[in-house]
Protein backbone atom coordinates (compact mmCIF):
# COMPACT_ATOMS: atom_id res chain seq x y z
CA UNK A 1 0.00 0.00 0.00
CA UNK A 2 1.43 3.69 -0.22
CA UNK A 3 3.18 4.88 2.26
CA UNK A 4 1.29 8.72 2.07
CA UNK A 5 -2.54 9.18 2.33
CA UNK A 6 -4.09 12.43 1.90
CA UNK A 7 -6.94 13.72 3.31
CA UNK A 8 -9.55 14.91 1.66
CA UNK A 9 -9.56 13.24 -1.68
CA UNK A 10 -10.70 16.64 -3.05
CA UNK A 11 -11.06 20.31 -1.80
CA UNK A 12 -13.64 22.88 -3.21
CA UNK A 13 -13.02 26.87 -1.70
CA UNK A 14 -13.67 29.96 -2.75
CA UNK A 15 -10.67 32.04 -4.21
CA UNK A 16 -9.03 34.26 -1.07
CA UNK A 17 -9.50 31.39 1.46
CA UNK A 18 -7.08 29.09 3.05
CA UNK A 19 -6.56 25.62 2.09
CA UNK A 20 -5.18 22.81 4.14
CA UNK A 21 -4.61 19.68 3.18
CA UNK A 22 -3.04 16.54 5.27
CA UNK A 23 -0.78 13.88 4.59
CA UNK A 24 -0.41 10.77 6.91
CA UNK A 25 2.10 8.17 6.37
CA UNK A 26 3.37 4.41 7.66
CA UNK A 27 7.07 4.13 8.31
CA UNK A 28 10.19 6.55 9.28
CA UNK A 29 11.01 9.19 6.92
CA UNK A 30 14.34 11.44 6.27
CA UNK A 31 11.92 13.56 4.71
CA UNK A 32 8.37 14.65 3.59
CA UNK A 33 7.52 16.57 -0.17
CA UNK A 34 4.61 18.18 -1.51
CA UNK A 35 4.52 18.11 -5.19
CA UNK A 36 1.52 20.03 -7.33
CA UNK A 37 0.48 18.47 -10.47
CA UNK A 38 -2.06 20.67 -12.92
CA UNK A 39 -3.91 18.73 -15.05
CA UNK A 40 -2.51 17.46 -17.93
CA UNK A 41 1.09 17.76 -16.48
CA UNK A 42 4.24 16.96 -14.86
CA UNK A 43 4.65 17.08 -10.69
CA UNK A 44 6.32 20.36 -9.79
CA UNK A 45 8.24 20.26 -5.90
CA UNK A 46 6.90 22.57 -3.73
CA UNK A 47 8.41 21.92 -0.36
CA UNK A 48 10.26 19.88 1.88
CA UNK A 49 10.23 19.45 5.25
CA UNK A 50 13.14 17.25 7.34
CA UNK A 51 12.03 14.92 9.49
CA UNK A 52 13.84 17.08 12.57
CA UNK A 53 12.08 20.44 11.26
CA UNK A 54 8.64 20.91 12.76
CA UNK A 55 7.29 23.96 10.53
CA UNK A 56 8.00 25.56 7.08
CA UNK A 57 7.34 28.90 5.04
CA UNK A 58 7.57 29.43 1.60
CA UNK A 59 5.65 32.30 0.20
CA UNK A 60 1.94 31.18 0.88
CA UNK A 61 2.71 27.79 1.52
CA UNK A 62 3.35 26.63 5.04
CA UNK A 63 4.13 22.96 5.83
CA UNK A 64 4.34 21.19 9.47
CA UNK A 65 5.57 17.69 10.10
CA UNK A 66 4.47 15.73 13.39
CA UNK A 67 6.79 12.78 13.56
CA UNK A 68 4.70 11.30 16.15
CA UNK A 69 1.89 11.25 14.74
CA UNK A 70 3.58 10.18 11.24
CA UNK A 71 1.21 13.29 9.57
CA UNK A 72 1.87 16.66 7.84
CA UNK A 73 0.06 19.35 6.69
CA UNK A 74 0.27 21.96 3.46
CA UNK A 75 -1.80 25.18 4.31
CA UNK A 76 -2.40 27.45 1.40
CA UNK A 77 -3.08 31.18 2.32
CA UNK A 78 -5.11 33.67 0.13
CA UNK A 79 -5.54 30.87 -2.59
CA UNK A 80 -5.69 31.70 -6.43
CA UNK A 81 -7.34 30.33 -8.91
CA UNK A 82 -4.20 29.16 -10.08
CA UNK A 83 -3.78 27.25 -7.27
CA UNK A 84 -6.38 24.65 -8.87
CA UNK A 85 -4.29 21.14 -9.23
CA UNK A 86 -3.66 17.83 -7.35
CA UNK A 87 -1.28 17.87 -4.39
CA UNK A 88 0.49 15.36 -3.60
CA UNK A 89 2.79 14.13 -0.09
CA UNK A 90 5.39 12.02 -0.74
CA UNK A 91 7.94 10.50 1.69
CA UNK A 92 11.54 9.60 1.28
CA UNK A 93 11.54 6.90 3.77
CA UNK A 94 14.34 6.60 6.32
CA UNK A 95 16.21 3.02 4.92
CA UNK A 96 16.05 4.87 1.20
CA UNK A 97 18.06 7.38 -0.92
CA UNK A 98 16.16 8.09 -3.18
CA UNK A 99 12.91 6.30 -3.23
CA UNK A 100 9.51 8.43 -2.85
CA UNK A 101 6.50 7.19 -2.11
CA UNK A 102 3.66 9.19 -3.03
CA UNK A 103 0.32 9.30 -1.56
CA UNK A 104 -2.95 9.56 -3.60
CA UNK A 105 -3.72 13.34 -3.93
CA UNK A 106 -5.90 15.89 -3.45
CA UNK A 107 -7.62 17.88 -6.26
CA UNK A 108 -7.51 21.22 -4.95
CA UNK A 109 -10.05 23.82 -6.60
CA UNK A 110 -10.55 27.22 -6.26
CA UNK A 111 -13.43 28.82 -7.72
CA UNK A 112 -12.75 32.73 -8.99
CA UNK B 1 14.99 27.18 -17.89
CA UNK B 2 16.44 23.91 -17.06
CA UNK B 3 13.46 21.04 -17.90
CA UNK B 4 13.31 17.60 -18.14
CA UNK B 5 11.94 16.65 -21.46
CA UNK B 6 9.79 13.69 -22.56
CA UNK B 7 9.14 12.19 -26.27
CA UNK B 8 6.69 11.97 -27.43
CA UNK B 9 3.53 13.82 -25.56
CA UNK B 10 1.27 11.42 -26.30
CA UNK B 11 1.32 7.68 -28.09
CA UNK B 12 -1.66 5.43 -29.11
CA UNK B 13 -0.55 1.88 -30.49
CA UNK B 14 -1.97 -1.39 -30.62
CA UNK B 15 -2.06 -4.10 -28.10
CA UNK B 16 1.29 -6.02 -29.27
CA UNK B 17 3.30 -3.41 -30.35
CA UNK B 18 6.34 -1.72 -29.05
CA UNK B 19 6.70 1.38 -27.82
CA UNK B 20 9.91 3.46 -27.08
CA UNK B 21 9.46 6.57 -24.73
CA UNK B 22 12.36 8.83 -24.57
CA UNK B 23 13.74 11.65 -21.79
CA UNK B 24 16.23 14.02 -21.28
CA UNK B 25 16.92 14.24 -18.10
CA UNK B 26 18.49 18.17 -16.77
CA UNK B 27 21.77 18.61 -17.74
CA UNK B 28 24.20 17.72 -15.25
CA UNK B 29 21.76 15.51 -12.74
CA UNK B 30 23.09 11.99 -12.66
CA UNK B 31 20.00 10.51 -11.19
CA UNK B 32 16.74 9.50 -13.71
CA UNK B 33 13.86 7.79 -12.54
CA UNK B 34 10.35 6.61 -14.38
CA UNK B 35 7.14 6.78 -12.95
CA UNK B 36 3.91 5.47 -14.36
CA UNK B 37 0.54 7.13 -12.99
CA UNK B 38 -2.54 5.49 -12.83
CA UNK B 39 -6.04 6.46 -11.24
CA UNK B 40 -6.03 3.19 -10.01
CA UNK B 41 -2.40 2.68 -8.64
CA UNK B 42 -1.22 6.79 -8.21
CA UNK B 43 2.46 7.28 -9.14
CA UNK B 44 4.72 4.09 -8.87
CA UNK B 45 7.73 4.49 -9.09
CA UNK B 46 9.21 1.91 -11.67
CA UNK B 47 12.83 2.58 -11.95
CA UNK B 48 15.92 4.25 -11.11
CA UNK B 49 18.89 4.85 -12.80
CA UNK B 50 22.14 6.79 -11.06
CA UNK B 51 25.52 7.57 -12.89
CA UNK B 52 23.49 5.55 -15.51
CA UNK B 53 23.37 3.04 -13.80
CA UNK B 54 19.95 1.09 -13.29
CA UNK B 55 19.95 0.48 -9.19
CA UNK B 56 16.43 -0.20 -8.88
CA UNK B 57 13.92 -1.71 -11.36
CA UNK B 58 11.83 -3.78 -9.13
CA UNK B 59 8.83 -1.85 -9.94
CA UNK B 60 8.85 -2.48 -13.39
CA UNK B 61 7.40 -5.97 -15.21
CA UNK B 62 10.69 -7.66 -16.32
CA UNK B 63 8.79 -9.41 -18.70
CA UNK B 64 7.98 -6.74 -20.85
CA UNK B 65 9.41 -3.36 -19.88
CA UNK B 66 13.39 -2.30 -20.27
CA UNK B 67 14.66 0.90 -18.96
CA UNK B 68 18.62 2.26 -20.73
CA UNK B 69 20.43 5.35 -20.40
CA UNK B 70 22.83 5.04 -23.27
CA UNK B 71 24.38 8.37 -22.26
CA UNK B 72 23.93 10.86 -19.83
CA UNK B 73 21.28 12.78 -22.14
CA UNK B 74 19.25 9.72 -22.74
CA UNK B 75 17.15 7.58 -20.86
CA UNK B 76 14.42 4.95 -22.79
CA UNK B 77 11.44 2.80 -21.39
CA UNK B 78 10.40 0.32 -23.44
CA UNK B 79 7.43 -1.94 -23.56
CA UNK B 80 7.76 -5.02 -26.11
CA UNK B 81 4.91 -6.48 -26.19
CA UNK B 82 2.09 -3.79 -25.03
CA UNK B 83 -0.90 -4.40 -23.49
CA UNK B 84 -4.09 -2.62 -22.88
CA UNK B 85 -3.20 -2.58 -18.91
CA UNK B 86 -0.02 -0.49 -19.97
CA UNK B 87 -2.43 2.13 -20.88
CA UNK B 88 -1.20 5.09 -18.21
CA UNK B 89 1.31 8.62 -18.05
CA UNK B 90 4.76 7.57 -17.64
CA UNK B 91 6.89 10.58 -16.45
CA UNK B 92 10.41 10.72 -16.37
CA UNK B 93 12.02 12.58 -13.24
CA UNK B 94 15.98 13.64 -12.79
CA UNK B 95 17.58 14.87 -9.60
CA UNK B 96 21.13 15.48 -7.74
CA UNK B 97 21.79 13.35 -4.71
CA UNK B 98 23.07 15.93 -2.14
CA UNK B 99 25.99 15.57 0.21
CA UNK B 100 24.26 12.61 2.07
CA UNK B 101 23.88 11.12 -1.12
CA UNK B 102 20.02 11.66 -1.16
CA UNK B 103 18.22 12.73 -4.11
CA UNK B 104 15.79 14.79 -1.93
CA UNK B 105 14.06 17.10 -5.11
CA UNK B 106 13.03 15.54 -8.49
CA UNK B 107 12.04 17.62 -11.51
CA UNK B 108 9.82 15.98 -13.39
CA UNK B 109 8.78 16.18 -17.01
CA UNK B 110 5.41 16.52 -18.47
CA UNK B 111 5.13 12.74 -19.40
CA UNK B 112 3.53 10.60 -22.07
CA UNK B 113 0.46 9.23 -22.37
CA UNK B 114 0.03 5.99 -23.38
CA UNK B 115 -3.16 4.40 -24.80
CA UNK B 116 -3.11 0.69 -25.97
CA UNK B 117 -5.78 -0.07 -27.79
Amino acid sequence: SQQGEEDPQALSIQEGENATMNCSYKTSINNLQWYRQNSGRGLVHLILIRSNEREKHSGRLRVTLDTSKKSSSLLITASRAADTASYFCATLRGDSSYKLIFGSGTRLLVRP
Amino acid sequence: DARVTQTPRHKVTEMGQEVTMRCQPILGHNTVFWYRQTMMQGLELLAYFRNRAPLDDSGMPKDRFSAEMPDATLATLKIQPSEPRDSAVYFCASGSPGLAGRTDTQYFGPGTRLTVL
